[in-house]
Parts: C-alpha cells; sequence; structure tokens
C-alpha cells in the first residue's frame, strides 16, 4: 500500500510506553475536535472527540486533552503497541459547521 | 454494520479526462462530505452535502462537483483532470457532528 505523510514529523516511541501527540489549531471559534487515526492506504479512522466546554475526555487507552487558552489539543495513548503505528491527524469543526480542517499530521512509530 | 463504501478503489486517467467516484454513507447518516488527500497532507474539504443540498464547499475549482441523491449516496465528479488532481478522494458520512471516513478512492492521472 501507498504511504501517506512521508515528511511527517515522526514520534518514535517504545512498544509499552505512552504516547503523546499535539496539535495546535487555528480557528478561536472551533468548538469541535476530532483525532483520527490514518493507516497506509486507508481512510481515516475515528479515535475519540472532544467538545470545546471540556478539557479532557478519555477513551480505551486514549485520552484526548484541550487548551483553549492556547488553543492545543493533545492525543495520550497508553502502554502503546504495534498496531498504534499510523498517521494521526486532528481536525477542528465550528458546532455543526460545514467542514473539519485538519492538521498537518504526525507519524507514530512504535519500536519493538 | 457496513461503514461508509466508496468505489472505485483505485482508477487511472489521463489528462483532460473526467471522472466520477461514488460513495455511500452509513445507513442512517445524511450527511456525507468529500475530501481530497494529497500525499503527505491531512485531507481537505471539497463539498458537504445534506438531504441532496449542497451546504459547503471548500476552495476547488468549478472543475469539482457534487451531488446527492434521494439514497443519500453522492458522487463527486471532476472534469478536465490535472495531474495534480492526482489524490486519495475520501468520502465520510455523519449524524449530527461525528464524522466517519470511507477508506477513500486513489485518483493517479498521467
Amino acid at each position: 500500500g501507498e504511504s501517506v505523510g512521508l515528511h511527517l514529523p515522526t514520534l518514535s516511541v517504545q512498544e509499552g510506553d505512552n504516547s503523546i501527540i499535539n496539535c495546535a489549531y487555528s480557528n478561536s471559534a472551533s468548538d469541535y475536535f476530532i483525532w483520527y487515526k490514518q493507516e497506509s492506504g486507508k481512510g481515516p479512522q475515528f479515535i475519540i472527540d472532544i467538545r470545546s466546554n471540556m478539557d479532557k475526555r478519555q477513551g480505551q487507552r486514549v485520552t484526548v486533552l484541550l487548551n483553549k487558552t492556547v488553543k492545543h489539543l493533545s492525543l495520550q495513548i497508553a502502554a502503546t503497541q504495534p498496531g498504534d503505528s499510523a498517521v494521526y491527524f486532528c481536525a477542528e469543526n465550528e458546532y455543526y459547521g460545514q467542514n473539519f480542517v485538519f492538521g498537518p499530521g504526525t507519524r507514530l512509530s512504535v519500536l519493538p | 454494520d457496513a461503514g461508509v463504501t466508496q468505489s472505485p478503489t483505485h482508477l487511472i486517467k489521463t489528462r483532460g479526462q473526467q471522472v466520477t467516484l461514488r460513495c455511500s454513507p452509513i445507513s442512517g447518516h445524511k450527511s456525507v462530505s468529500w475530501y481530497q488527500q494529497v500525499l503527505g497532507q491531512g485531507p481537505q474539504f471539497i463539498f458537504q452535502y445534506y438531504e441532496k443540498e449542497e451546504r459547503g464547499r471548500g476552495n476547488f475549482p468549478d472543475r469539482f462537483s457534487a451531488r446527492q441523491f434521494p439514497n443519500y449516496s453522492s458522487e463527486l465528479n471532476v472534469n478536465a483532470l490535472l495531474l495534480g488532481d492526482s489524490a486519495l478522494y475520501l468520502c465520510a458520512s455523519s449524524s449530527g457532528n461525528e464524522q466517519y471516513f470511507g477508506p477513500g478512492t486513489r485518483l493517479t492521472v498521467t
């Protein structure tokens, strides 16, 4: 399959460690955010979302943190596994807005 | 349950030709959005349709058009193809604000 994000920033972590992927967004009016995982040759996969009235939301092995003051979003993955290797995108949206704006993406590489 | 489906999976066209890409949303979802993803970048918004009406359009030329059918499936058309149109074309469906993507159609223009 083809590679997504050949020249993206890369985060390399050891299997079993925690990963933190960061994202700065641009629109102060954005009030809904989604993290997506994209594996090579596939479409983006929904991981977790958060609304602007929250600063933290937890899922299974994942946590999203939102800091509206500095317009920063992070995705934390606990006990990173080889299957977590992919490109991760944050996407921002104004509530019921027309479209999502995607960040540039970060490639997560899990080392054995 | 089936997720978002797209066809074809791969397509090779020549400059100047026209192409039609198809998308079927998740059952019950009435909104479909189209995105273009060039290698190495995040998806870029092209169109959103809701209940057969265009709700939004990104910064793409008029060569790009789309429509949504009564069953909420959608087609994206691109005329007068350019080499720069080579990309992964993604369809996403939504009900409310959550948005789910299909596997994409890989278009190569030669």
